[in-house]
């Protein structure tokens, strides 16, 4: 079964400064990660995506890394903002397929 | 900005009733899912459907579920008859498709708070 995992339940991150938040898969023959951010009693929101023929995608202040050998992906949010605290999911999909979520994990952005 | 709209945005219902959750995805967009979160869990996929059929399902979308398009803007789920257990957020999804610009990206509803008891 495909499996994502974000080990980090939650993060802390000053104002201001670079929030680096981390995934991993198991299943080689994801086609597509995405990132979305969640606020309580809401729907996830899509943020950024990266195909898995690419290492890196940039939009604005977020950015998404793919480290393919290691299985790996994180997200880079700079500059961190106080509205960037939410719960944010890694996701990966295979095309037109579902999407598997990773556990999440909490970011709080201190002013 | 278009937007996937769910409604009921909050539902109680006793053990037993049937239920419908409804949706309405973003106009151009051809393909429809339902995903569910039960309280402190993970975000859990349903159902997937394109082209008036269902394409994949889970576990969980065993025969009390079920999923129709009754017109060309509304995609409903409904569940025959409710457990406890089925108390949830279920959201509604919906992606552009091929040949876009964000072919994979699926865009989630708010969610309807769904409550058994």
């Amino acid at each position: 079964d495909q499996q994502v995992k974000q080990n980090s339940p939650s993060l802390s991150v000053q104002e201001g400064r670079i929030s680096i938040l981390n995934c991993d898969y198991t299943n080689s023959m994801f086609d597509y990660f995405l990132w979305y951010k969640k606020y309580p009693a809401e729907g996830p929101t899509f943020l950024i995506s990266i195909s898995s023929i690419k290492d890196k995608n940039e939009d604005g202040r977020f950015t998404v890394f793919l480290n393919k050998s290691a299985k790996h992906l994180s997200l880079h949010i700079v500059p961190s903002q106080p509205g960037d605290s939410a719960v944010y999911f890694c996701a990966s999909s295979g095309g037109y397929q579902k999407v598997t979520f990773g556990t999440g994990t909490k970011l709080q952005v201190i002013p | 900005e278009p937007e996937v709209t769910q409604t009921p945005s909050h539902q109680v219902t006793q053990m037993g009733q049937e239920v419908i959750l409804r949706c309405v995805p973003i106009s151009n967009h051809l393909y429809f899912y339902w995903y569910r979160q039960i309280l402190g869990q993970k975000v859990e996929f349903l159902v997937s459907f394109y082209n008036n059929e269902i394409s994949e399902k889970s576990e969980i979308f065993d025969d009390q579920f079920s999923v129709e398009r009754p017109d060309g803007s509304n995609f409903t789920l409904k569940i025959r008859s409710t457990k406890l257990e089925d108390s949830a957020m279920y959201f509604c999804a919906s992606t552009e498709g091929m040949g876009t610009r964000a072919p994979y990206e699926q865009y989630f509803g708010p969610g309807t708070r769904l409550t058994v008891t």
